[in-house]
């Protein structure tokens, strides 16, 4: 079936420590974007993709680095510099032509950093 | 800057009730898509509805409705007889036509009860 995977599904490390979420795709989307979610929050856009080898910081991208070597694949790295990272990350793509601006969301990681 | 404020935070009806989830949205551009979106207890985004800008329609699909109002920058979304399964925090969210991105409202948590 095609769609998102993101894992694992819950992620525990010890403060000081980088980890490095997974995101893959088999929907042949061209683009990709990575979330952070809160509790009573909306989603805030940590950081995005639109083509191989390229991506932009969204609105809360400081503490986060990601990559984009390959299409279906945009992993995030959450690092020790990130202040408050215990939270829960949404993957999602989009398929970047024609007018279908809706995005399609992966299950997520929820991180505990203690 | 684009804003999607959706007011209630949450909600609590019991089954069989009619509920109305608000969302008001700003925008510069006249060219622009709305969507929503529902979180079930799982975590994953569920894609419900996309509308442009030029189609004021409303449309409906099953026990689900969406009122769209350009003159008050609103796009409600009603769940007729609710059921317990429609238990879930729902997002709005709005894209400029030319972005990549999407700006997505705190959320409304909807509660069922039987």
């Amino acid at each position: 079936d095609g769609g998102i995977t993101q894992s694992p599904k819950y992620l525990f490390r010890k403060e000081g420590q980088n980890v490095t979420l997974s995101c893959e795709q088999n929907l042949n989307h061209d683009a990709m974007y990575w979330y952070r979610q809160d509790p009573g929050q909306g989603l805030r856009l940590i950081y995005y993709s639109q083509i191989v080898n390229d991506f932009q910081k969204g609105d809360i991208a400081e503490g986060y680095s990601v990559s984009r070597e390959k299409k279906e694949s945009f992993p995030l790295t959450v690092t020790s510099a990130q202040k408050n990272p215990t939270a829960f990350y949404l993957c999602a793509s989009r398929a970047a032509r024609g007018q279908l601006y809706e995005q399609y969301f992966g299950p997520g990681t929820r991180l505990t950093v203690t | 800057a684009q804003k999607v404020t959706q007011a209630q935070t949450e909600i609590s009806v019991v089954e069989k009730e009619d509920v109305t989830l608000d969302c008001v949205y700003e925008t510069r551009d006249t060219t622009y898509y709305l969507f929503w979106y529902k979180q079930p207890p799982s975590g994953e985004l569920v894609f419900l509805i996309r509308r442009n800008s030029f189609d004021e329609q409303n449309e409906i699909s099953g026990r689900y409705s969406w009122n769209f109002q350009k003159s008050t920058s609103s796009f409600n979304f009603t769940i007729t007889a609710s059921q317990v399964v429609d238990s879930a925090v729902y997002f709005c969210a709005l894209s400029e036509v030319g972005y990549s991105t999407l700006t997505f409202g705190k959320g409304t948590m909807l509660l069922v009860s039987p």
